[in-house]
């Protein structure tokens, strides 16, 4: 079955750049997804990668996605406090099916 | 830009009684999923719905039944409430004709049961 392995937590300094990683082992993942969780709250998308894909900017948010090794990362430049968040990286087989989660990478940045 | 609409936002209720959390997704998406997250859990999938007709089926328990309605809005019904059913709730919807896939999750009903 579909299994999503994350790091616990990362602790940044605000204006330096965040790395969090993710692994998957489901080899047909095609679609794979970053969503940002503040507390309390819902689950935001951030952005999103198709497996055929090997990188992704979007303004701050760069994601890197080594098909061979299985490893997505979600890099975050100039990270701010208010990027302070737990983040879920989430992977679907295909379009329409559901989402498998990882276990969420807690994200504190320090002023 | 209209966002998936979840209600009631909160419930408590007691063990043993019946809860029905309902999901309003966003204009022209005809794909509903429902996520339970436990405290300090990532997202689990329990059900999904595309047009009306059950598309997956997760982890969810005999106890709980759902639906999708012809305006496409879908309810998930809860009853014989555990204290282990207390989470949040989260419903997604995604449109099928894109074919990206990108589910938007609405802000969640938080589940309390005593």
């Amino acid at each position: 079955g579909e299994d999503v392995e994350q790091s616990l937590f990362l602790s940044v300094r605000e204006g330096d750049s965040s790395v969090i990683n993710c692994t998957y082992t489901d080899s047909s993942s095609t679609y794979l997804y970053w969503y940002k969780q503040e507390p309390g709250a819902g689950l935001q998308l951030l952005t999103y990668i198709f497996s055929n894909m090997d990188m992704k900017q979007d303004q701050r948010l760069t994601v890197l996605l080594n098909k061979k090794d299985k490893h997505l990362s979600l890099r975050i430049a100039d990270t701010q406090t208010g990027d302070s968040a737990i983040y879920f990286c989430a992977e679907s087989p295909t379009a329409g099916n559901k989402l498998t989660f990882g276990g969420g990478t807690r994200v504190l940045v320090k002023p | 830009a209209a966002g998936v609409i979840q209600s009631p936002r909160h419930l408590i209720k007691e063990k043993r009684e019946t809860a029905t959390l309902k999901c309003y997704p966003i204009p022209r998406h005809d794909t509903v999923y429902w996520y339970q997250q436990g405290p300090g859990q990532d997202p689990q999938f329990l059900i999904s719905f595309y047009e009306k007709m059950q598309s997956d089926k997760g982890s969810i328990p005999d106890r709980f039944s759902a639906q999708q309605f012809s305006d496409y809005h879908s309810e998930l019904n809860m009853s014989s409430l555990e204290l282990g059913d207390s989470a949040l709730y989260f419903c997604a919807s995604s449109p099928r004709q894109g074919r990206t896939d990108t589910q938007y999750f609405g802000p969640g009903t938080r589940l309390t049961v005593l």
